[in-house]
């Protein structure tokens, strides 16, 4: 059982570059969403996902696009990369909804750490 | 809006004692959840333990319980018998239960980083 995949690891962009932060989860979960993780400020929700062609703006979504064409697939891109987004993101999955069983809690991806430069 | 504090930077504790890692929160949602996450230097984020704002009892999950003072606003995590392989960040998060329907969303601390010295 994979759980949530993100690639790549790791990243160096210049100025002004376009990329694609892919994350994959096995577990048929229906929520999916982006953090970034930037020192002395913990996590801040991007972009989240309840499901195939549903997305939604977190915190800070300016500069990030996502879609969701598959329950699986939940890719973050980066049109135009600025040295403020340098960070570490993470990609993190659930099921949806709430839970009478239990906490439904949040699965990481390993994160994907990105240099803009 | 929810709003998650951890006042301490940064923690040291000697091996197998008991650690209290601080957090407070904020919030107007009557109802809650409560989360303590683990992130070690190799970067992955762990869940730790779980409370729910109508649990009765604090809960705990081995060596982790949650004193969860509803009054005071406070969920701190209790580490006993500190361990060398604790060392690590740690976050508390919070997420209103009644917008469930509308995702999964935490909302996160800045985060305390935890040295336990052998």
């Amino acid at each position: 059982n994979a759980g949530v995949t993100q690639t790549p690891k790791f990243q160096v962009l210049k100025t002004g570059q376009s990329m694609t932060l892919q994350c994959a989860q096995d577990m048929n979960h229906e929520y999916m969403s982006w953090y970034r993780q930037d020192p002395g400020m913990g996590l801040r929700l991007i972009h989240y996902s309840v499901g195939a062609g549903i997305t939604d703006q977190g915190e800070v979504p300016n500069g990030y696009n996502v879609s969701r064409s598959t329950t699986e697939d939940f890719p973050l891109r980066l049109l135009s990369a600025a040295p403020s987004q340098t960070s570490v993101y993470f990609c993190a999955s659930s099921h949806q909804g709430y839970s009478t069983s239990g906490a439904n809690v949040l699965t990481f991806g390993a994160g994907s750490r990105l240099t803009v430069l | 809006a929810q709003k998650i504090t951890q006042t301490q930077p940064g923690m040291f504790v000697q091996e197998k004692e008991a650690v209290t890692l601080d957090c407070t929160y904020d919030t107007s949602d009557p109802s809650y959840g409560l989360f303590w996450y683990k992130q070690p230097s190799s970067g992955e984020m762990i869940f730790l333990i779980y409370q729910g704002s109508y649990d009765q009892q604090n809960a705990t999950e081995g060596r982790y319980s949650l004193n969860f003072q509803k009054a005071r606003k406070s969920a701190n995590l209790v580490i006993s018998a500190s361990q060398l392989g604790d060392s690590a960040m740690y976050f508390c998060a919070m997420r209103d239960e009644e917008s469930m329907e509308y995702g999964n969303k935490l909302v996160f601390g800045a985060g305390t980083i935890l040295r336990v010295k052998s």
